[in-house]
């Protein structure tokens, strides 16, 4: 069945480093994917999307990559801030204009060091 | 403001009895899901609902119950037949992209 891991479970940085979280679907009609971000006892945030027609998208200081090749979805932070702390979901979906569902990843905990 | 809205923020059950947590959405959207969500775990989806009176299992339909009985609600049961109901409760509503979600439940059973 359709499923979306993610290769690490924490990553820490340095504030003003730029982050990388990954994540790996296994999916290959997958059209649509979601990055979203949640912070402790809060519902997750839509951070950005990429349909499968894309390589890349840049939103305000992240971008997300998409290597359909490899499967492989990533979310590049940059100039990392405290504020960013939190963990980071990637979903995907397999038809984007449709009502289905969205199958989401484990997660990343990000944490960002003064 | 436009969004969802999770009632109440933080829910106390009793072993053996059924709770009802709640739900609203004024986005106009068709889908809403509920998902479940433990300590340093992912989301994963209890039941989903794409049109009025109709919704379908997720993964882990198994002790809670549905309904979608306006476009706007879509209440979720967590009944005693959950061994272990304990967890966040998330709600969220799409329109065919993203999903918007609410800010959830805790559900702590004493």
């Amino acid at each position: 069945g359709e499923s979306v891991g993610l290769h690490l479970p924490t990553l820490s940085v340095q504030e003003g480093d730029n982050s990388i979280i990954n994540c790996a679907y296994s999916n290959s009609a997958s059209d649509y994917f979601i990055w979203y971000k949640q912070e402790s006892g809060k519902g997750p945030q839509f951070i950005i999307d990429i349909r499968s027609n894309m390589d890349k998208r840049q939103g305000q200081r992240v971008t997300v990559l998409l290597n359909k090749t490899v499967k492989h979805l990533s979310l590049q932070i940059a100039a990392t801030q405290p504020g960013d702390s939190a963990v980071y979901f990637c979903a995907e979906k397999g038809v984007v204009s449709t009502l289905g569902r969205l199958y989401f990843g484990r997660g990343t905990q990000l944490t960002v060091w003064p | 403001d436009g969004g969802i809205t999770q009632s109440p923020k933080y829910l106390f059950r009793k072993e053996g009895q059924n709770v009802t947590l709640s739900c609203e959405q004024n986005l106009n959207h068709d889908a809403m899901y509920w998902y479940r969500q433990d300590p340093g775990q992912g989301l994963r989806l209890i039941y989903y609902s794409q049109i009025v009176n109709d919704f379908q299992k997720g993964d882990i339909a198994e002790g809670y119950s549905v309904s979608r009985e306006k476009k706007e609600s879509f209440p979720l049961t967590v009944t005693s037949a959950q061994k272990n109901p304990t967890a966040f409760y998330l709600c969220a509503s799409s329109q065919g992209t993203e999903a918007f979600f609410g800010q959830g439940t805790r559900l702590t059973v004493v």
